[in-house]
């Protein structure tokens, strides 16, 4: 069985673009989380998509979204980018959801600059 | 929100002694405690998990305990071998309707020195 799967693995973006990060789940799973990974910080949710629609929101700016298509495939979108968005960002997913075994991608480095 | 707090930052330990990592939360409504291992450059990976029904779980050289009067929970590994080394993360599950999401805490460096 495939792992959870994260394309781009490497980006760099200039200021003030927008980036837009896959992420295909394990088949079966329709959970998905995204966190961001930064030094120092640890992981730090963003938000979680069940069956193409957002359950929970982490404390991250409006200009961090994200959706779920009708294969359980996500992506997340950075609009307006920052030189602190600058991270690891890392999704994850799982069979149902709560409180059940997360199994993470390899992430998308994204460099800002 | 759910807030948690890992101790100790960086952990070097001898090959063969124990390491301890302990975390606390703040919402006592938190019901599933994992932890993850992120070897350098590579995923983070579900090594243990318990939850709030259960004081302390075993799997090999692994043992996680959970005190929900006092709201911490600690990683236990026995016998360390150099590939013990990693980051590891405790987090701490939230159940809100059908909803959950982990909050993690800041991590661990553990380096397994011979």
């Amino acid at each position: 069985k495939a792992g959870v799967t994260q394309t781009p693995r490497y980006l760099i973006k200039t200021r003030g673009q927008q980036v837009t990060l896959s992420c295909s789940p394990i088949s079966g799973h329709r959970s998905v989380s995204w966190y961001q990974q930064t030094p120092g910080q640890g992981l730090q949710f963003l938000f979680e998509y069940f069956s193409e629609t957002q359950r929970n929101k982490g404390n991250f700016p409006g200009r961090f979204s994200g959706r779920q298509f009708s294969n359980s495939r996500s992506e997340m979108n950075v609009s307006t980018l920052e030189l602190g968005d600058s991270a690891l960002y890392l999704c994850a997913s799982t069979v149902q959801g709560p409180n059940t075994e997360a199994f993470f991608g390899q992430g998308t480095r994204l460099t800002v600059v | 929100g759910e807030n948690v707090e890992q101790h100790p930052s960086t952990l070097s330990v001898q090959e063969g002694d124990s390491a301890v990592i302990k975390c606390t939360y703040s919402d006592s409504a938190s019901n599933y405690f994992p932890w993850y291992k992120q070897e350098l450059g590579k995923r983070p990976q579900l090594i243990i998990d318990i939850r709030s029904n259960v004081g302390e779980k075993k799997d090999q050289r692994i043992a996680v305990t959970l005190n929900k009067t006092a709201k911490h929970f600690s990683l236990h590994i026995t016998e360390t071998q150099p590939e013990d080394s990693a980051v590891y993360f405790c987090a701490a599950s939230i159940l809100t309707g059908t909803a959950s999401k982990l909050t993690f805490g800041t991590g661990t460096r553990l380096q397994v020195t011979l």
